[in-house]
């Protein structure tokens, strides 16, 4: 099946600085990469998300990188801002396993003022 | 529309008790979900339904787990007997199934607020 692997596990920024966090996927079939933001007790919301045919994707602040060669995808922050702390998943569907989400090991992200 | 509904928000219980999380999906979506998140292992899928069927199950950890899906807006996770290492927070998602057209899912899972189960 699926293995998504995410790094780093945790990542430290200085406010107005950029964050990256990276994942990789085993499965080629994978075709659909979303990444979520979880807050302190709260559940996990999509922030954005990726289509295999498409190799980059931006909304505001926020960018999603992707390269289906070497089975990778990053999330991209700028200009972070301290309600950008949080925790990011990202996550992976294949095709041949219908709508089921695979997720990264998390990312615990925090901006400092 | 509220969002995925969740309750009990938060549940205390002695090991060996029943219990029973229960959701409320989005209305219209009809693929629901049951995640567990715990610190060491992250967000495991537990089982998921598509049109009130159970499709995959092999999450499920142990036959004391088991889940329900009646109608279209409700589902019920149940341990019995519950366990220490039950402790977790439990999420369900739900989704829309008009999906994989032209082979790409055309809708994220909604995930709800969660439950925090604590066996004590």
């Amino acid at each position: 099946g699926e293995n998504v692997e995410q790094h780093p596990s945790t990542l430290s920024v200085q406010e107005g600085d950029s964050a990256v966090i990276k994942c990789t996927y085993s499965d080629s079939a994978s075709n659909y990469f979303p990444w979520y933001k979880q807050e302190l007790g709260k559940g996990p919301q999509l922030i954005i998300d990726i289509r295999s045919n498409v190799g980059e994707k931006k909304d505001q602040r926020i960018a999603v990188t992707l390269n289906k060669t070497a089975k990778h995808f990053s999330l991209h922050i700028t200009e972070t801002q301290p309600e950008d702390s949080a925790v990011y998943f990202c996550a992976s569907i294949s095709k041949a396993a219908g709508n089921k989400l695979t997720f990264g090991g998390g990312t615990r992200v925090l901006v400092k003022p | 529309d509220a969002g995925v509904i969740q309750s009990p928000r938060h549940e205390v219980t002695e090991m060996g008790q029943e219990v029973t999380l229960r959701c409320k999906p989005i209305s219209g979506h009809n693929s629901l979900f049951w995640y567990r998140q715990t610190m060491m292992r992250g967000l495991e899928l537990l089982i998921y339904f598509n049109n009130n069927v159970p499709i995959d199950d092999s999450g499920m950890p142990e036959d004391r787990f088991s889940a329900k899906m009646p109608n279209a807006s409700f589902s019920t996770l149940k341990i019995q007997p519950s366990e220490p290492r039950d402790s977790a927070v439990y999420f369900c998602a739900s989704t829309s199934l008009v999906t994989l057209e032209r082979g790409f899912p055309t809708d994220t899972q909604y995930f709800g607020p969660g439950t925090r189960l604590t066996v004590l």
